[in-house]
């Protein structure tokens, strides 16, 4: 079936350094969702991106979606404490009725 | 400041009881998603609905869970009887507005502890 894939699983880094993570769908995409979800919180949506080779940028974080739409990565510059959490990536299933999310990179950050 | 609303947000039961969660989806959406997450599996996809009607619940164990929408502005998800394995975080999710049709918006979440 349709799978979603998100490494690394864990990362954790010092304060100020940056952090990427990556999704890989088993099938082309009509767009991908991002989520973040804090400790003890729900998931929360951040972005969503629908053309080939796009990128978007939320002040230190910058959002792109691969050539081919398999696959996308979110990058985070000179992360913060308040970057703690967990980030999901998402695609829409082919019926396109439902989001099939990935299980997530949790982010730790020591200052 | 609309959101998601999850009912309760904690419940701590003994197994074979009956377990009910309800979620107030966001006024105007008209599609509601149900979640169960933990550490080993993540975030799986149990059921959702579109305008009221089940679209698909392939996602949950259907000898003892059941998903409903009685109306609109609620929707249930039972556990009978309940099981230990069964204790995870549980989230509904709603959307559907034409155009963030596709964006989820998450409840709080119930905790479930089956003793």
């Amino acid at each position: 079936g349709q799978q979603v894939m998100q490494i690394p699983q864990y990362q954790h880094v010092q304060e100020g350094e940056d952090f990427t993570t990556y999704c890989n769908s088993s099938t082309t995409l009509s767009n991908i969702q991002w989520y973040k979800q804090r400790p003890g919180g729900h998931p929360v949506f951040l972005i969503q991106l629908v053309k080939s080779g796009e990128v978007k940028k939320q002040k230190r974080l910058t959002f792109q979606f691969g050539e081919a739409k398999k696959n996308s990565s979110l990058h985070i510059t000179a992360t913060q404490t308040t970057d703690v959490g967990t980030y999901f990536c998402a695609g829409l299933n082919q019926a396109g009725t439902a989001l099939i999310f990935g299980k997530g990179t949790t982010l730790s950050v020591s200052s | 400041d609309a959101r998601v609303t999850q009912t309760p947000r904690h419940k701590v039961t003994e197994m074979g009881q009956e377990v009910t969660m309800r979620c107030q989806p966001i006024l105007g959406h008209n599609t509601v998603f149900w979640y169960r997450q933990t550490m080993m599996q993540g975030l799986e996809l149990l059921a959702y609905f579109r305008n009221r009607a089940p679209l698909d619940d392939s996602g949950m164990p259907k000898d003892r869970f059941s998903a409903e929408m009685p109306d609109a502005t609620l929707a249930t998800l039972k556990i009978q009887p309940s099981e230990p394995r069964d204790s995870a975080v549980y989230f509904c999710a709603s959307g559907g507005r034409l155009r963030t049709k596709n964006i989820q918006y998450f409840g709080a979440g119930t905790r479930l502890s089956v003793l």
